[in-house]
């Protein structure tokens, strides 16, 4: 299994500019999480999905935050427009139904925002 | 009060010696805990999982969970400089959701 599949690596953008964000977690893994890491505020869950569906957007920061899982293999994490304080890690993670065996993550794209 | 807390660190131990890491954690519902360990620039890798109180061994890696406490401690035995590493622990809540420490960065000196 090639894991769970993040893209791009890094990705450079300037102020006010739209980000997307790709996920593909593994086969099988009903749960897809969208984590941020930064030092100050370490790793914080936006959103997750069950099935598809979103279940939890509160930790998404705000309305410039949105996400989609338009099929079982493909999740976006959209930021428009971009803005310096967004500069961080986002980390897609996926789990199987029973979620208490806890989550497989990506490789991260490391986003900065100039 | 933050859900989880860790001991930022840096911890360092001696290579040879037994590395010993704490998080505590704020919602009492909680039943499943995690260690994960996140080498620098890359994702966090599940280590070891927890439900029950006591100890669970995995090869030179011990958890150890009291809930009464609301405590969750991680030991190394025998630590190498390849556990060097930032570890983080992580605690499933009462919503299904896994919330995170901030991570302590462990530093093993050959």
């Amino acid at each position: 299994d090639a894991g769970v599949i993040q893209s791009p690596r890094h990705e450079v953008t300037e102020m006010g500019q739209e980000v997307t964000l790709r996920c593909k977690p593994i086969s099988g893994h009903d749960y897809l999480f969208w984590y941020r890491q930064t030092m100050m505020r370490g790793l914080e869950l936006l959103i997750y999905f069950n099935n598809n569906v979103p279940i939890d957007d509160s930790g998404m920061p705000e309305d410039r935050f949105s996400a989609k899982m338009p099929n079982a293999s493909f999740s976006t994490l959209k930021i428009q427009p971009s803005e310096p304080r967004d500069s961080a890690v986002y980390f897609c993670a996926s789990t199987p139904s029973d979620s208490g065996n806890g989550y497989t993550f990506g490789s991260g794209t490391r986003l900065t925002v100039v | 009060q933050k859900e989880v807390e860790q001991n930022s660190g840096p911890l360092s131990v001696p290579e040879g010696a037994i590395a010993s890491l704490n998080c505590t954690y704020s919602d009492r519902v909680s039943q499943s805990f995690f260690w994960y360990r996140q080498y620098s620039g890359k994702s966090p890798e599940l280590i070891m999982s927890i439900y029950s109180n006591g100890d669970k061994e995995d090869g030179r890696f011990t958890a150890q969970l009291n809930k009464a406490s609301q405590y969750v401690s991680l030991l190394i035995r025998d630590s190498q400089p390849s556990d060097s590493a930032t570890y983080l622990c992580a605690v499933m809540n009462r919503d299904d959701k896994i919330i995170f420490g901030k991570g302590t960065r462990l530093h093993i000196l050959p």
